[in-house]
């Protein structure tokens, strides 16, 4: 069936540093990436998406890059602070009428200090 | 904090028991949806439903049972024969035909005594 791989579950990186998150789907139909933050304790909200005909969208210091041809997507995260520390979840799906969103297992993102 | 309230922030379920879970969205929003968040395993689909009186069981449905009698209502009922409820609940709604952008109620916890 339908399924996302998203690695690493756990990364701890220094402030200043960049992050990167990686995404693998399966559902060769899929064409819309969004990925989600949620702080402790709160609701996800979406950060940043991407469609399947663009290979690449930038939002300040977050950005998401897809290939279609892998089937993979990555969040890249620069200069990290300590409040983009948080569970990041990606997902996929075909778009259109479902809106049926298929997540990742989710990453813990820890920006020390 | 607008948009999708879920009732209540937290509930306990006495064995045997079944309880409901409260999701009311004033975004006019078509779809609606309910996931099941556990620590490391993501969210996991529960039931959605893209109209009113209408809805399709997601990836985890037995032992939940959901209706669609309003538009701006979708409520989950956890029944007793869900043998491990514990978990955190999450509903979100999005534009039926839309990008698929899904927007996340705060939650209701849910645990055994």
């Amino acid at each position: 069936g339908e399924n996302v791989e998203q690695h690493p579950s756990t990364l701890s990186v220094q402030e200043g540093d960049s992050a990167v998150i990686k995404c693998t789907y399966s559902d060769s139909a899929s064409n819309y990436f969004p990925w989600y933050k949620q702080e402790l304790g709160k609701r996800p909200q979406l950060i940043i998406d991407i469609r399947s005909n663009v290979g690449e969208k930038k939002d300040q210091r977050i950005a998401v890059t897809l290939n279609k041809t892998a089937k993979h997507f990555s969040l890249h995260i620069t200069e990290t602070q300590p409040e983009d520390s948080a569970v990041y979840f990606c997902a996929a799906s075909r778009g259109g009428n479902t809106g049926k969103l298929i997540f990742g297992q989710g990453t813990t993102l820890q920006v020390k200090p | 904090d607008g948009g999708i309230t879920q009732s209540p922030k937290y509930l306990f379920r006495k064995e045997g028991q079944n309880v409901t879970l409260s999701c009311e969205q004033n975004l006019n929003h078509d779809a609606m949806y309910w996931y099941r968040q556990d620590p490391g395993q993501g969210l996991r689909l529960i039931y959605y439903s893209q109209i009113v009186n209408d809805f399709q069981k997601g990836d985890i449905a037995e032992g939940y049972s959901v209706s669609r009698e309003k538009k701006e209502s979708f409520p989950l009922t956890v029944t007793s024969a869900q043998k491990n409820p514990t978990a955190f609940y999450l509903c979100a709604s999005s534009i039926r035909g839309g990008e698929g952008i899904q927007y996340f109620g705060a939650g209701t916890r849910l645990s055994v005594l």
